[in-house]
């Protein structure tokens, strides 16, 4: 059972081009959730969603960002225009249905902004 | 507004020795907490978890304490390992809300 998969584990844009962070989650689990980890800080969280629903995005930055999780295919976190500040890691945890507590998490992307 | 601190950015262990990683919260409401080690260039690997109902969860190695009261948790890793050494996150979540609120994280060394 293959764990959560980010790609790509590195990439680099310029300043105002547009990042596409791709998630697929473990086998079974529907719950979807991004983090991002800024150098020197926790994981803060960005967005939580189920298959075509964003369930909450409280922490997902009001301009430039969006996530989705299509009814198929990985859930993608798409940065427009992005800018220095943007670099970070940015990771995503997926759970089963149902209350598991635990949230496995992939290896994350390192996305770095020139 | 930091709702779960990690005041201690690092710590330094000797093999063989326990390590003990401390987390405080701020919001009661939290229903469990969760620890996580990462390491480098890796995502954070699910350690042990407590429910708000429990005083104490134990795992081999691992065993978490959650004093409710003083809204503290602590992990203690005996006897520590060089493999151990890491960061350590400890996160507190709700069932209400599905989302994990995350430390800032401790990163362990354990040295020979």
């Amino acid at each position: 059972n293959a764990g959560v998969m980010q790609n790509p584990r590195h990439l680099v844009r310029r300043r105002g081009q547009e990042a596409r962070l791709r998630c697929s989650p473990m086998k079974g689990h529907s719950h979807v959730y991004w983090y991002r980890q800024l150098p020197e800080e926790g994981l803060k969280f960005m967005v939580y969603l189920q298959k075509e629903n964003i369930i909450d995005e409280s922490g997902m930055p009001k301009e430039r960002f969006s996530a989705e999780f299509p009814k198929e295919g990985p859930s993608i976190l798409r940065i427009q225009q992005v800018v220095r500040g943007d670099s970070a890691a940015y990771f995503c945890a997926s759970s089963p249905p149902g209350g598991s507590v635990e949230a496995f998490f992939g290896q994350g992307t390192r996305l770095t902004v020139v | 507004d930091q709702q779960v601190k990690q005041n201690s950015p690092s710590l330094s262990v000797q093999e063989g020795r326990i390590s003990i990683l401390n987390c405080d919260y701020t919001n009661s409401m939290f229903d469990y907490f969760l620890w996580y080690k990462k390491y480098p260039a890796e995502g954070p690997t699910f350690l042990i978890s407590i429910s708000s109902i429990k005083d104490k969860n134990e795992d081999g190695r691992f065993t978490v304490f959650l004093n409710k009261s003083a809204k503290h948790l602590s992990l203690h890793i005996v006897p520590s390992q060089p493999g151990d050494s890491a960061v350590y996150f400890c996160a507190a979540g709700a069932y209400n809300t599905d989302k994990l609120i995350f430390g800032t994280g401790t990163r362990l060394q354990v040295f020979p």
